[in-house]
């Protein structure tokens, strides 16, 4: 149990274009989700967190516009990075909270590798 | 500020021996601890957690330790397999559901 699945695994996409990411809970539902970005050897930076039904919440630093969320259901949540750059290529990944479970447990998607061109 | 912190990038150990991956924190406000396993390209996998009401919490070959009044915490695995070869990250909560992770430990068994 407690499956999350991410889509696509890996994008490439030119500079000015926008990318969207796809982030499912399979198993279980989740009124929280969470989106992170992992730099090269890097620990996993928090980038907001996701609520469904309601509007994200950044973290500081991290550009509303740029990165729309959108949680439209129990089981999904959305990254569209908007006119993307090549500083914007990253692992992007996604993770969720069992809404029926207690403790604070997040389960990780596998993650996206976008690289912008 | 870091608030979580794991001083060793890397560990090697022989298979079959005990796995020890240290981690402290700052915040006196977190109340819950987490530790993944993360392999490079994938996502984490959560592996086992505790509570601050707790000091030790076993899950089969996986044990993590917790000492509130040093703000340290350990995940040790023991015996350690080659399978267990991956960057072991622990991250902490305060109530508010966001998880604060450190920079990983890279931990080696070798066969």
């Amino acid at each position: 149990g407690a499956v999350v699945s991410q889509h696509p695994s890996r994008v490439i996409c030119k500079s000015g274009t926008s990318v969207k990411i796809e982030c499912r809970s399979l198993d279980f539902q989740a009124t929280t989700m969470f989106w992170y970005r992992q730099f090269p050897k890097q620990s996993l930076m928090l980038m907001a967190t996701s609520n469904e039904g309601s509007k994200a919440t950044y973290e500081q630093g991290v550009e509303k516009d740029k990165f729309l969320i959108n949680h439209a259901s129990l089981t999904l949540s959305t990254l569209t990075v908007t006119s993307a750059h090549p500083e914007d290529s990253s692992f992007y990944i996604c993770s969720a909270r069992d809404s029926h479970r207690g403790g604070y447990e997040q389960y990780f998607g596998p993650g996206t590798r976008l690289t912008v061109t | 500020d870091q608030q979580v912190k794991q001083n060793s990038p890397s560990l090697s150990v022989q298979e079959g021996r005990i796995s020890i991956l240290n981690c402290d924190y700052t915040n006196s406000m977190f109340d819950y601890f987490l530790w993944y396993k993360k392999y490079p390209a994938e996502g984490p996998t959560f592996l086992i957690s505790i509570s601050s009401i707790k000091d030790k919490n076993e899950d089969g070959r996986f044990t993590v330790f917790l000492n509130k009044s040093a703000k340290h915490l350990s995940l040790h695995i023991v015996p350690s397999q080659p399978g267990d070869s991956a960057v072991y990250f622990c991250a902490a909560s305060a109530i508010s559901e966001k998880l604060v992770f450190g920079k990983g430990t890279k931990l080696t068994v070798n066969p």
